[in-house]
């Protein structure tokens, strides 16, 4: 099973508005990924978690808030967003950081966000 | 500095074989991936090179030269369902970050 499953779908909310995008995978994996893509571009990383602890923020505004709960879950959390932020949010999960063959980056299905 | 290379376009016919190019120069390099991406959807894993050679999967290969920099996709037997995007993707030395390239967007046609 190399499913990573993502909630909601779709999702459309004001720019006042606080909500927040979910993220599960039940591969043992410990590594867990939030990407965003706009229409014809290829994805952005934005964070990266391992072993439930921050690794990387790629300099992402502070409207946008990860959280990690357990090795299993990925939340994003997002308050007073732009109309700009609406996207694809896509997460992804590895079985850890290191590289070698096998270790290889699942996506989900993503969420699309629209920001009004 | 960091850039994937990719032609933004390519048109086939179903039954015929397409090669998709990538040339990469990253910082570092620990592996490089494909990964296809139908219109509204998240990418989907196909192939993951770290050494050099070819990697067959079915009616998909890929193929890494670290030396050259390059990689391509090769696709068999092509079928109306592999209309998509192709997405190469390097994953860095230092950092666990793919570096995505922007896509190849391919056309099977009847």
């Amino acid at each position: 099973d190399t499913e990573v499953t993502q909630t909601p779908k779709h999702l459309v909310m004001g720019m006042t508005n606080k909500k927040s995008l979910k993220c599960e995978q039940h591969m043992g994996h410990r590594a867990m990924y939030w990407y965003k893509q706009k229409a014809k571009k290829p994805p952005e990383l934005m964070f990266v978690y391992s072993y439930e602890k921050l690794s990387i923020n790629e300099s992402v505004p502070s409207r946008f808030s990860p959280e990690c709960p357990n090795s299993s879950l990925l939340n994003l959390h997002l308050h007073a967003l732009q109309p700009e932020d609406s996207a694809l949010y896509l997460c992804a999960s590895s079985q850890d950081l290191s590289a070698g063959i096998g270790n290889t980056i699942y996506f989900g299905e993503g969420s699309w966000l629209t920001v009004v | 500095g960091q850039n994937i290379d990719q032609p933004t376009e390519m048109t086939a016919t179903e039954g015929a074989i397409v090669q998709i190019n990538c040339t990469y120069q990253t910082s570092g390099f620990n592996g490089l991936f494909w990964y296809q991406q139908h219109a509204g959807e998240a990418p989907t894993f196909l192939s993951y090179n770290v050494l050099d050679g070819l990697e067959e999967k079915g009616r998909f290969s890929s193929f890494l030269s670290r030396s050259k920099g390059y990689s391509y996709l090769l696709l068999k037997e092509l079928q109306m369902k592999d209309s998509a995007s192709y997405l190469c993707a390097v994953r860095e030395q230092r950092r666990p970050k793919l570096i995505f390239g922007t896509g190849t967007r391919l056309q099977v046609f009847p």
